[in-house]
């Protein structure tokens, strides 16, 4: 049973278009997040999210929104796409909203923009 | 801001053989976690191992152990008799108000 999942695993897409990835957690957990891998397989996180509070990183550009439609499920629309948003970008769920357990991630989404 | 630094980009080591990986970190919390994740060529995000800042004791499992020297902020990783299946990308990664702060990783490669 999977524990978090994402789909679509892979999404190539022109510049300008708007897409979404999706992500549901089935651990019960109670925040979920949004992080970043870039080509040089660093990452880093965009948003944390929890039925109270939504924290972003100041540094995610607003074209990147999370819609959060119940605690299960974290998905990720990003309006007019540009070629440096290519990356992998990774689910994440932990249990409590402390920000302190262990972060279970979803296999991640290659996202290529043309 | 909270910093994660791993020094070594990659290491090698021979099958068999006793590897460590270090991390060094910096944050104004008290309290808070440190964790070592593993990413093999599937990128799936694995987690190694857990620390929390507030227990002396190392933690371990298995052939995975950790060195936590809390006033140095040192969180060095482990690896006794290396297998074939070990080798990956292994983040070190600490908690933080917004979530996980990673270092840039180190590449571990697996000599047979």
């Amino acid at each position: 049973d999977t524990a978090v999942s994402q789909t679509p695993k892979y999404l190539v897409t022109q510049m300008g278009n708007d897409k979404s990835i999706k992500c549901e957690q089935n651990l019960g957990h109670d925040t979920m997040y949004w992080y970043k891998q870039d080509s040089k397989k660093f990452l880093k996180i965009m948003f944390s999210y929890n039925n109270k509070e939504l924290i972003i990183n100041e540094t995610v550009p607003n074209r990147f929104s999370p819609k959060s439609p119940d605690k299960a499920h974290l998905n990720l629309h990003i309006n007019s796409l540009e070629l440096g948003d290519s990356a992998v970008y990774f689910c994440a769920s932990s249990s409590g909203t402390s920000g302190m357990g262990e972060q279970y991630f979803g296999p991640g989404t290659r996202l290529t923009v043309t | 801001a909270q910093t994660v630094t791993q020094s070594q980009p990659e290491m090698s080591v021979q099958e068999a053989e006793t590897v460590t990986l270090s991390c060094t970190y910096d944050t104004s919390e008290s309290d808070y976690y440190l964790f070592w994740y593993k990413q093999p060529p599937s990128r799936q995000m694995i987690l190694v191992i857990r620390q929390e800042a507030y227990k002396q004791q190392n933690a371990t499992e298995n052939r995975f152990s950790v060195n936590f020297q809390k006033a140095a902020k040192s969180f060095s990783l482990k690896i006794s008799d290396s297998q074939l299946g070990d080798a990956a990308m292994y983040f070190c990664a600490l908690t933080g108000g917004l979530g996980l702060t990673f270092g840039k990783g180190t590449h571990l490669i697996i000599q047979p």
